[in-house]
């Protein structure tokens, strides 16, 4: 499978909402991280729409198709970052990422 | 809580081989699948590799001919070994627990907590 298609890039203002895309899972399910300059990727959405502990109910996950999104609302300063879609892939290539899309809070 | 902290080299030479250690805390490797994942500026993240601890191993294929995942209970530690590096496996290397259920839908994956990963630089 190839690697699933983000957007590189996205924006909002602060209170806004954002929806980052992920195109071209095969999986009905679809994990999403975000990504601080010089920190590792953090799980932010998994199974679609699931939150772990502690990712602030702002983050939500949908999926429609073969496409995934997750909406960041009221957009603060903080969530400036690169996002990641990920999946299963199958039993050849087993794990694809998306390319990233880096969140911009204007 | 989990911790994970990888280890390294930092520098390679080409045509080396590149080996890496994750040290787990707060859980054991006995319990969860474990992967290997970079980043490099260019390619974004790409997984490596996946392994349960009875042995049950999974490779990208891209790199499937050079990389060994494995794990050390008694040391609660997960391996990778690079064979014939080049300047193309200069990257962050990230460790993380891989979690797999299986529903309705097909396998959900996903990847929690990541280490802090670290730098692998390729020059001679």
């Amino acid at each position: 499978q190839s690697a699933l298609t983000q957007p590189p890039s996205a924006s909002g203002s602060p209170g806004q909402s954002v929806t980052i895309s992920c195109t071209g899972t095969s999986s009905d399910y679809v994990s999403w991280y975000q990504q601080h300059p010089g920190k590792a990727p953090k799980l932010m959405i998994y199974e679609v729409n699931k939150r772990p502990s502690g990712v602030p109910y702002r983050f939500s996950g949908s999926k429609s198709g073969n496409t995934a999104s997750m909406t960041v609302s009221g957009l603060l300063a903080e969530d400036e970052a690169d996002y990641y879609c990920t999946s299963y892939a199958g039993h050849t290539d087993w794990v694809v990422f998306g390319g990233g899309t880096k969140l911009t809070v204007l | 809580q989990v911790r994970i902290q990888e280890s390294g080299p930092g520098l390679v030479k080409p045509s080396e081989t590149l080996s890496l250690t994750c040290t787990v805390s707060g859980a054991s490797v006995s319990d969860h699948w474990w992967s290997w994942i970079r980043q490099t500026p260019g390619k974004g993240l790409e997984w490596i590799a996946y392994i349960f601890y009875t042995g049950i191993t999974h490779y990208n294929p891209s790199l499937r001919s050079r990389v060994t995942i494995s794990v050390d209970t008694s040391k609660n530690q997960v391996s990778l070994s690079l064979t014939s590096v080049t300047a193309a496996d200069a990257a962050v290397y990230y460790c993380a627990r891989h979690f797999i259920e299986s529903g309705g839908g097909g396998y959900s994956y996903w990847f929690d907590p990541w280490g802090q990963g670290t730098q692998v630089t390729v020059s001679s």
